[in-house]
C-alpha cells in the first residue's frame, strides 16, 4: 500500500505568523506531487506542481520545496492571513502511472 | 474563466439502484479523473480516463463502476448498484495536455447518499 503522510494534521496560528507543514512520500518511482487548497464547502484548488528534485515553486506567498531522494515536500505560507485558512492536501504520483495518492491533509486555521 | 462543472450536486438513492454522476470538463482538457471522499476519510483515486479510455483504476473501482464520455461533451461514473459504503463526495477533475504533470481543476462534487 502506497501511503502519503501530511504533518501536522491541523495549525492553529495567528494573522501574520509564517507557517510551513510537510507532505511525506514514496521516495522511490517519484513522477510528480501535486499540492492542493481546499477551502469548506469548494472543491481543491491547485496550487502547485512539482517534478524535480530541488523544485521550489512560489505563488504569491505560499511557496513549496521538493526533495525526492528522502520523499518530502514542504509547503510555507509567509505572513498568514484569515484568508488563508483551509485543509492543504498534497497527492503523489508514481513513475509511468496516472493515478494520484492523496495524503489526509493539512488544515490551517489563521486567527485575526 | 473555464470551469468543471458536476450534477446532480446531491443525490439521494436506495442500496441496489443505479446512479450515473455526470462531470462537464474544461473543453480542450483531454485527461478526466473521478475522486472521491468518504466523510472523515482521505480523498481516494478511483479512475483516469484518456483518449476515450482507462489509463488507471484503483482497487475500489470494481465491476460496479464504470466511466464513459457517451457524446464528447460529458464523462460519466455509473455505480451499477449502490452499496451504503458507497455514500461519499464524489469529485470530477480534468487536466490539460500534460496531464499527471499538468494542474488539475476539480468539480464542485456531487454528494452521494445510499439509504
Amino acid at each position: 500500500i502506497l501511503n502519503v503522510e501530511q504533518s501536522p494534521q491541523s495549525l492553529h496560528v495567528q494573522e501574520g505568523d509564517s507557517t510551513n507543514f510537510t507532505c511525506s512520500f514514496p521516495s522511490s518511482n517519484f513522477y510528480a506531487l501535486h499540492w492542493y487548497r481546499w477551502e469548506t464547502a469548494k472543491s481543491p484548488e491547485a496550487l502547485f506542481v512539482m517534478t524535480l528534485n530541488g523544485d521550489e515553486k512560489k505563488k504569491g506567498r505560499i511557496s513549496a520545496t521538493l526533495n525526492t531522494k528522502e520523499g518530502y515536500s514542504y509547503l510555507y505560507i509567509k505572513g498568514s492571513q484569515p484568508e488563508d485558512s483551509a485543509t492543504y492536501l498534497c497527492a503523489f504520483i508514481r513513475y509511468n502511472f496516472n493515478k494520484f495518492y492523496f495524503g489526509s491533509g493539512t488544515k490551517l486555521n489563521v486567527k485575526p | 474563466e473555464p470551469e468543471v462543472t458536476q450534477t446532480p450536486s446531491h443525490q439521494v438513492t436506495q442500496m441496489g439502484q443505479e446512479v450515473i454522476l455526470r462531470c462537464v470538463p474544461i473543453s480542450n482538457h483531454l485527461y478526466f479523473y473521478w475522486y472521491r471522499q468518504i466523510l472523515g476519510q482521505k480523498v481516494e483515486f478511483l479512475v483516469s480516463f484518456y483518449n476515450n479510455e482507462i489509463s488507471e483504476k484503483s482497487e475500489i473501482f470494481d465491476d460496479q463502476f464504470s466511466v464513459e464520455r457517451p457524446d464528447g461533451s460529458n464523462f460519466t461514473l455509473k455505480i451499477r448498484s449502490t452499496k451504503l459504503e458507497d455514500s461519499a463526495m464524489y469529485f470530477c477533475a480534468t487536466a490539460g495536455l500534460a496531464g499527471p504533470l499538468d494542474e488539475q481543476f476539480f468539480g464542485p462534487g456531487t454528494r452521494l447518499t445510499v439509504l
